[in-house]
């Protein structure tokens, strides 16, 4: 069973275009988050929810909305897509009690290119 | 955000050689985690440093972080194409675990 899923694969949409990126996480975590990772490979952190409650939001232009309906799901909406939104989103989970480094757990990534 | 510097950038050496990939930062960290990443695969954690000093190892590979917990190292001995990916070091800070930009490593036959 895959821990972290998230769906599609591959997106590839026109500017201007509205896009949803799906995520569910079945390991039973409290925290979600989004990442972002640029054809540098630099993964930068845009959101969090801990227990369907944004907690970190980065300076992230507000095109982007994430939605948590519920623990175990944390859905990414961008809006009027444009091309330098184009990389590779993860998501991933993980349990905020250990403050010592808890894993987080990520997805196998959403390719978006936006043309 | 606190910044985490990786070196070197790229690597590539052939099988069998010894290598190491550094991680620094001037913030403390509670902790500091290696990730690999393979070609289309998101991040896969590999080992998790808390106390200053500790080195922690995980078959050929040797983890150490800073006294001061501000750098840590991860050393691979007689390195093999399997260990071909993208090294990832990150620290906590709060809900947010920052991510250094990556050593890419390209072991060769």
């Amino acid at each position: 069973d895959t821990a972290v899923s998230q769906t599609p694969k591959y997106l590839v949409t026109q500017m201007g275009n509205d896009k949803s990126i799906k995520c569910e996480q079945n390991l039973g975590h409290d925290t979600m988050y989004w990442y972002k990772q640029d054809s540098k490979k630099f993964l930068k952190i845009m959101f969090s929810y801990n227990n369907k409650e944004l907690i970190i939001n980065e300076t992230v232009p507000n095109r982007f909305s994430p939605k948590s309906p519920d623990k175990a799901h944390l859905n990414l909406h961008i809006n009027s897509l444009e091309l330098g939104d184009s990389a590779v989103y993860f998501c991933a989970s993980s349990h905020v009690g250990d403050s010592y480094g808890n894993t987080i757990y990520f997805g196998e990534g959403s390719w978006l290119t936006v043309v | 955000t606190q910044l985490l510097e990786q070196s070197p950038q790229f690597l590539s050496i052939q099988e069998g050689e010894n290598l190491t990939v550094y991680c620094n930062s001037s913030s403390v960290f509670s902790s500091l985690q290696w990730y690999r990443q393979e070609p289309g695969e998101g991040p896969v954690l590999l080992v998790t440093v808390v106390t200053g000093g500790e080195v922690k190892k995980l078959k050929r590979l040797t983890f150490q972080f800073g006294d001061a917990r501000k750098d840590s190292s991860l050393h691979i001995t007689a390195a093999q194409p399997g260990d071909t990916g993208l090294y990832l070091c990150a620290g906590r800070s709060g809900y947010a675990l920052n991510f250094g930009k990556g050593t890419s490593l390209l072991v060769t036959p």
